[in-house]
């Protein structure tokens, strides 16, 4: 079935320190791998995305990797900021329906 | 820059009452979604429609619900009969294309409250 699983559901981390939450999904013909950023009352933010065809790919402080055989994607944070405070939800694209699927979240805080 | 916009930001209505809920996409895009969040849950996917018709839908889009883009600009929601468990953060979100190089934009949301 379609499934995505992220854990952990809660993080918290020193102000500075890294972040790193993980997923994995269940249909390998997933090719599209966003991140969000979901704040208190907000729609979900897109922060950063992977494609299959790449394994790493980094932007400033947030990088993210995809390990398609073992099917699981992760997101690092780096130099965390107390603004970096949020729900972060990894998905997956199953395009035969163009449909996201979401994980459950991480609620990362940042402790200063 | 561009944004999905959604109308009402809340709505409040009774048990079995109907909702319509409405979305404007980004103007280019062909492909729309609509998703919805539990408080405190995650996102769920409901239904994904383009060319007029609904492309996918979720065990969650039952009877009670359609969609339907009246016009060249929205793109709605419709809860027939409203229960309890309705009561979510209902997000619309747009795409240019259906596959992997097409990110979805989301709106900011109307909060269900169903009494």
């Amino acid at each position: 079935g379609e499934n995505v699983e992220q854990h952990p559901s809660t993080l918290s981390v020193q102000e500075g320190d890294s972040a790193v939450i993980k997923c994995t999904y269940s249909d390998s013909a997933s090719n599209y791998f966003p991140w969000y950023k979901q704040e208190l009352g907000k729609r979900p933010q897109l922060i950063i995305d992977i494609r299959s065809n790449v394994g790493e790919k980094k932007d400033q402080r947030i990088a993210v990797t995809l390990n398609k055989t073992a099917k699981h994607f992760s997101l690092h944070i780096t130099e965390t900021q107390p603004e970096d405070s949020a729900v972060y939800f990894c998905a997956a694209l199953y395009s035969s329906a163009s449909k996201i699927i979401f994980g459950s979240g991480t609620r990362l805080s940042i402790r200063p | 820059e561009p944004e999905v916009t959604q109308t009402p930001s809340h709505q409040v209505t009774q048990m079995g009452q109907e909702v319509i809920l409405r979305c404007v996409p980004i103007s280019n895009h062909l492909y729309f979604y609509w998703y919805r969040q539990i408080l405190g849950q995650k996102v769920e996917f409901l239904v994904s429609f383009y060319n007029n018709e609904i492309s996918e839908k979720s065990e969650i889009f039952d009877d009670q619900f359609s969609v339907e883009r009246p016009d060249g600009s929205n793109f709605t929601l419709k809860i027939r009969s409203t229960k309890l468990e309705d009561s979510a953060m209902y997000f619309c979100a747009s795409s240019l294309g259906g596959g992997a190089g097409d990110t979805q934009y989301f709106g900011p949301g109307t909060r269900l409250t169903v009494l």
